[in-house]
């Protein structure tokens, strides 16, 4: 079983749903959760941050962390086209000396 | 603000010869992370470097190495190149050592035939 599962789609919705992106970890270990979008032939963005449990959101984007059941979310408002791209959710352990741990990422597709 | 810069953006080598990939990052940022990624491993952590030292290693060969210089910016150097070790290597900097806020650069494409 690996560190970070994650459904590596391809998730098409239409323009303007909501969509939620999921990831499912082992180690309960991991403390910082984070979300990245990646366009193709470009490197990783970093688009949110999360510290332990709980929800945080910014614009059109909100990140869930329920560590009790080892879960994260991003869900994404009124989608875009622009959204089109891979979203990798990433983790760390406290300290951190392993680097972050990614899923493989989910590709996701709006459609016009 | 510069973005974080990775030199050649694409690269081409064959079986058995050594390639050195650069990494210069955000201006202010002092630490330099290295990331495999492939189509079936996905983004792998390599090593991370502050201050001139190689602080956190992933879990890859000794073919896999890297420096760092007194301006940040890094170098990777993969030795006796492998068909597996083609990917897209990513630099990520960071203003701290083991930040979890990193930025990545757009990564150099490697193909080994």
């Amino acid at each position: 079983q690996k560190e970070v599962e994650q459904d590596p789609g391809p998730l098409s919705v239409p323009e303007g749903a909501i969509v939620s992106l999921n990831c499912t970890y082992s180690n309960s270990a991991f403390q910082y959760f984070m979300w990245y979008r990646q366009y193709s032939r470009k490197g990783p963005e970093l688009l949110m941050y999360t510290y332990s449990s709980g929800n945080k959101e910014d614009g059109r984007f909100t990140a869930q962390v329920d560590k009790s059941s080892k879960y994260i979310s991003l869900f994404i408002r009124d989608s875009q086209p622009s959204d089109s791209a891979t979203y990798l959710c990433a983790m760390r352990v406290g300290g951190g000396a392993d680097g972050l741990t990614f899923g493989k990422g989910t590709h996701l597709i709006i459609q016009p | 603000k510069a973005g974080v810069t990775q030199t050649p953006r694409y690269l081409i080598k064959t079986r058995g010869q050594q390639v050195t990939l650069s990494c210069s990052p955000i201006s202010g940022h002092r630490s330099v992370s290295w990331y495999q990624q492939t189509p079936g491993q996905g983004l792998q952590f390599l090593f991370e470097y502050f201050s001139e030292t190689q602080r956190n290693k992933g879990n890859f060969p000794g073919r896999f190495s890297g420096r760092q210089f007194s301006n940040s910016r890094s170098e990777m150097n993969v030795s006796t190149l492998e068909l597996g070790d083609s990917a897209l290597y990513l630099c990520a900097s960071s203003f701290v050592l083991a930040a979890d806020t990193q930025y990545f650069g757009p990564g150099t494409r490697l193909t080994v035939l």
